[in-house]
C-alpha cells in the first residue's frame, strides 16, 4: 500500500548542532506537508511544498522537496531546546482525493 | 479566525463502555473534518473524514464510528470500547492545499 517513511526515528543532538530528518514516499506526491508536535501537544502545521525541487526556509528551518516528488527533508541549523519535539511529514498521494498520509515522525531531543 | 475545540482532554473508560468524543470548529463553514488516532510514540492514523453533513468516509475497519450531525460538528463514537482503542485522538480540519489544523486532542485510556 501507499506508505510514507521517515528516518531517523529518534535523534539526540547537542544544542547548537544541526539536525536533519528525511521523508520518503512509495509513490509520487502532489505535495508534502511538515508538522511539529511538542511533547504532550498536538501536531502544528509548519509548511507545505508543492513544486518539484522546491526549497523553503523558515528562520533556522530549511525544507526541501525532491525532484521526483517522492522525498523531502527538513534541516534545522544550530538546534535550540525549543526545537524539541516530533517532526512529521505528510504526503498527499496523487491517487487519493483529499487525503494525506503521515510518516511515523522523527523525535528530536536537544541536550543543553 | 478559525478555531477547533475538542473535548474532553483526558478520558479513562472501562472495557466495554461506550465512547463519545466531540469536535467543533468555529470561524469557517463547510470544513473538511478528520479524526486521527495516535498510539503512544507513533504516527497519525486517519480514522474518518467528512466533506459535509452526513458524509463520512471510513479509512480503517474497527469498532469506532463517526457522525457529522451539523456542519461544524464531528463526533467519534463507540458502542463498546476495547483495550486496543487506547490512544491519543485528534480532530482536524483543513484540506490538501493548505494543511491541517488539529485540535488539542483527547487522551483515551481503556482499562
Amino acid at each position: 500500500g501507499q506508505q510514507v517513511m521517515q528516518i531517523p526515528q529518534y535523534q539526540h543532538v547537542q544544542e547548537g548542532e544541526d539536525f536533519t530528518t528525511y521523508c520518503n514516499s512509495s509513490t509520487t506526491l502532489s505535495n508534502i506537508q511538515w508538522y511539529k508536535q511538542r511533547p504532550g501537544g498536538h501536531p502544528v502545521f509548519l509548511i507545505q511544498l508543492v513544486k518539484s525541487g522546491e526549497v523553503k526556509k523558515q528562520k533556522r528551518l530549511t525544507f526541501q522537496f525532491g525532484e521526483a516528488k517522492k522525498n523531502s527533508s527538513l534541516h534545522i541549523t544550530a538546534t535550540q531546546t525549543t526545537d524539541v519535539g516530533t517532526y512529521f511529514c505528510a504526503g498527499l498521494m496523487k491517487t487519493s482525493y483529499d487525503k494525506v498520509i503521515f510518516g511515523p515522525g522523527t523525535s528530536l531531543s536537544v541536550i543543553p | 479566525s478559525q478555531t477547533i475545540h475538542q473535548w474532553p482532554a483526558t478520558l479513562v473508560q472501562p472495557v466495554g463502555s461506550p465512547l463519545s468524543l466531540e469536535c467543533t470548529v468555529e470561524g469557517t463553514s463547510n470544513p473538511n473534518l478528520y479524526w486521527y488516532r495516535q498510539a503512544a510514540g507513533r504516527g497519525l492514523q486517519l480514522l474518518f473524514y467528512s466533506v459535509g453533513i452526513g458524509q463520512i468516509s471510513s479509512e480503517v475497519p474497527q469498532n469506532l464510528s463517526a457522525s457529522r450531525p451539523q456542519d461544524r460538528q464531528f463526533i467519534l463514537s463507540s458502542k463498546k470500547l476495547l483495550l486496543s482503542d487506547s490512544g491519543f485522538y485528534l480532530c482536524a480540519w483543513g484540506d490538501r492545499y493548505y494543511g491541517y489544523t488539529f485540535g488539542s486532542g483527547t487522551r483515551l485510556t481503556v482499562v
